[in-house]
């Protein structure tokens, strides 16, 4: 049993749109989570963290979280060509905080 | 302020041959991470540093793998002998370890056994 599951995609949205990316995780009791961009042969790169239930916007991204249900989302609104790249969700489980569990990646296509 | 300094950035070699990887990590930053990242996968831990105390290498193919940091800065991630399924890119990341940030990734060394 995977610890974070991801949808592979791709995920194809026209520019302007809201881009939806979803991340389940198996601890209940898991404290951090983030949202890492990965560009076509490129390392991740974090984009966002949330700690807390309910949502958290930095400009054109929001991250949402619902420890209940167990799952976070990545929203990224006016979705532009420059966002096509795959999408890690990490989270940091109960026992461990330092140690990050990646999902496989959500590949988003942006098309003009 | 300088990030996560990898090297070297791509590395072909033969089966059965010696390959290592070195890490600098951001300044200032005790933990430090291996990970390996297939194509199509996401990053899989292989060992992690506080400071130079190897705290979980849980993953690290202990028969094959060897991973160092002395004096708690620079690392370096040896494999002996390689074999086919070890290519994939080794990324090395660092963290103030609070578990609260999100890791810094370096570049990355894609290895390619032939």
């Amino acid at each position: 049993q995977k610890e974070v599951e991801q949808n592979s995609g791709p995920l194809s949205v026209p520019e302007g749109a809201i881009a939806s990316l979803n991340c389940t995780y198996s601890d209940r009791g898991s404290q951090s989570f983030f949202w890492y961009r990965q560009y076509s042969g490129k390392s991740p790169e974090l984009i966002m963290s949330i700690y807390s239930n309910g949502d958290k916007e930095d400009g054109r991204f929001t991250a949402q979280l619902n420890k209940a249900s167990q799952y976070v989302s990545l929203l990224i609104r006016d979705s532009q060509p420059s966002d096509s790249a795959t999408y890690l969700c990490a989270v940091g489980f109960r026992y461990n905080f330092n140690k990050f569990y990646f999902g496989s990646g959500t590949k988003l296509n942006v098309k003009p | 302020e300088a990030g996560v300094v990898q090297s070297p950035r791509y590395k072909i070699i033969e089966k059965k041959q010696p390959v290592a990887f070195w890490c600098n990590p951001i300044s200032g930053h005790n933990t430090l991470y291996w990970y390996r990242q297939n194509l199509g996968q996401g990053p899989e831990l292989l060992i992690r540093y506080e400071n130079e105390e190897a705290v979980d290498d849980s993953q690290l193919p202990k028969d094959r793998f060897s991973a160092e940091r002395l004096k708690g800065v620079d690392s370096t991630l040896k494999i002996q002998p390689a074999e086919l399924g070890d290519s994939a890119v080794y990324l090395c990341a660092s963290s103030t370890g609070t578990g609260l940030v999100g890791y810094t990734f370096g570049s990355g060394t894609r290895l390619t056994v032939v």
